[in-house]
């Protein structure tokens, strides 16, 4: 595709409950990165992959996150046991020489 | 760590008039980039400086970057109601692993 690709837009989850959030990135790009935004903040950043290596998760708030790249393309970020203070917009970015270039995000509501 | 600053946060300014963006950084980066964003959306790359006095320009917005002093602006010239937006600023670690962002400025353009 023309852009990057996320999936679902909108996902609604009960506290507790675990959830997959899907990003397809530009085709080609190498480097992928995952950033969470609060209301009204800036991007946060989370974790980042080069091709399907991830070589920075330090931002992973705990170790309910994961994230995975295996083919080196797709990229999904699961959330166990979601609680509340996880709700917020995850966006997937990735990035060429030329710039990074963000998916339009999951909003995530945990209620 | 690489910290990033914007100020101001907020603007509301007035249709026709000229003001100034500034974007701080702590330590060296590869490359700053400008984003824009508007409320519910995701984050639209506006420009992408990659060297010292690199100056880019679209439409009323014009980008500037100063490595020496780490800083770049964004400057408006004779503002219209649409530019209302946040406006981010984001500067990349020079491993590449991360790009951070800062907190944003919320522009608002009053007729």
């Amino acid at each position: 595709g023309a852009g990057v690709s996320q999936s679902p837009r909108y996902k609604v989850a009960k506290r507790g409950q675990d959830v997959a959030l899907r990003c397809d990135p530009i085709s080609g790009h190498v480097s992928l990165f995952w950033y969470q935004q609060a209301l009204g903040q800036g991007p946060e950043f989370l974790t980042y992959f080069q091709n399907e290596a991830q070589l920075d998760k330090s931002g992973l708030p705990s170790d309910r996150f994961f994230a995975e790249r295996p083919e080196g393309s797709v990229s999904t970020l699961k959330i166990q046991r979601t609680q509340q203070e996880d709700s917020a917009v995850y966006l997937c970015a990735s990035h060429d020489g030329a710039g990074a270039f963000f998916g339009q995000g999951t909003r995530l509501t945990v209620v | 760590e690489l910290k990033v600053e914007q100020n101001p946060l907020f603007l509301s300014m007035q249709e026709g008039k000229n003001y100034t963006i500034y974007c701080n950084y702590s330590t060296t980066s590869d490359r700053l980039y400008w984003y824009r964003q508007d409320p519910g959306k995701s984050l639209e790359s506006l420009f992408v400086l990659l060297s010292n006095g690199a100056v880019k320009q679209e439409g009323r917005l014009m980008a500037s970057l100063d490595t020496k002093a780490r800083l770049s602006t964004l400057h408006i010239t004779a503002a219209v109601h649409d530019l209302s937006a946040t406006y981010f600023c984001a500067a990349l670690q020079t491993s590449g692993s991360r790009l951070t962002f800062g907190e944003g400025t919320q522009l608002t353009v009053n007729p």
